[in-house]
């Protein structure tokens, strides 16, 4: 079983803000990155460390975390926003990696 | 361009094995740690294994350990998953993907995986 645990779905007015969460013991140690999968495409890294936005990440997306819980933030939710977001980190023995169950965010 | 290419994905049969190959370009490979993920059709995402830089520490997730072997060849720029007794639930598509540098909290580090390749679909069937 996952040891990332997520929401399975959440919807947002079209812009609108819209929290993820993703909560795991090894979350208290390592952050939490963040991934967007369209369908049919590869998942796209749209968050890491503290909160960095790669080269092309629109800065509607931002990252925190407290405890053993790590978050995305979209404000002002787009229809492209639309897709599935996984979170990631290390497993608690820092060895593994571990993947969150996904949210599929809906844009109204 | 940077970029990872799978390849080698096909239709097995229970039991069977299969290598994979991806192909970096237009980065310094041996700079980085890699890894496979896979995600089975209509399913979420999954850690599969992970290799070092050096191909000298190798990890792997519960379902595939004893089953799977990760390894690299630098001076190819390629990574391999040997994948042996193949099960229905291996089925999946399964990615590449580059490990990130950064991401520390102290010396607790996570930079994520920052690079991915389009993936190559595995299926195993009879």
């Amino acid at each position: 079983s996952s040891e990332l645990t997520q929401d399975p779905a959440v919807s947002v007015a079209l812009g609108q803000t819209v929290r993820l969460t993703c909560q795991g013991d090894s979350l208290r140690r390592y952050y939490a990155t963040w991934y967007q999968q369209k369908p049919g495409q590869a998942p796209v890294l749209v968050i890491s460390g503290k909160d960095n936005r790669p080269s092309g990440i629109p800065d509607r997306f931002s990252g925190s975390s407290s405890g053993n819980t790590a978050s995305l933030t979209i404000t002002g939710a787009q229809a492209e926003d639309e897709a599935d977001y996984y979170c990631n980190s290390r497993d608690s023995s820092g060895y593994h990696k571990v993947f969150g169950t996904g949210t599929k965010v809906t844009v109204l | 361009e940077v970029q990872l290419v799978e390849s080698g994905g096909s239709v097995v049969r229970p039991g069977g094995s299969l290598r994979l190959s991806c192909a970096a370009s237009d980065f310094t490979f041996d700079d980085y740690g890699m890894n496979w993920v896979r995600q089975a059709p209509g399913k979420g995402l999954e850690w599969v294994s992970g290799i070092n830089w050096s191909g000298d520490s190798t990890g792997y997730g519960d379902s595939v350990k004893g089953r799977f072997t990760i390894s690299r060849d630098n001076a190819k720029n390629s990574l391999y998953l040997q994948m042996n007794s193949l099960r229905a639930e291996d089925t999946a598509l399964y990615y590449c993907a580059r490990e990130s540098l950064g991401g520390c909290r102290g010396t607790s580090c996570w930079g994520g995986f920052d690079i991915w390749g389009q993936g190559t679909m595995v299926t195993v069937s009879s």
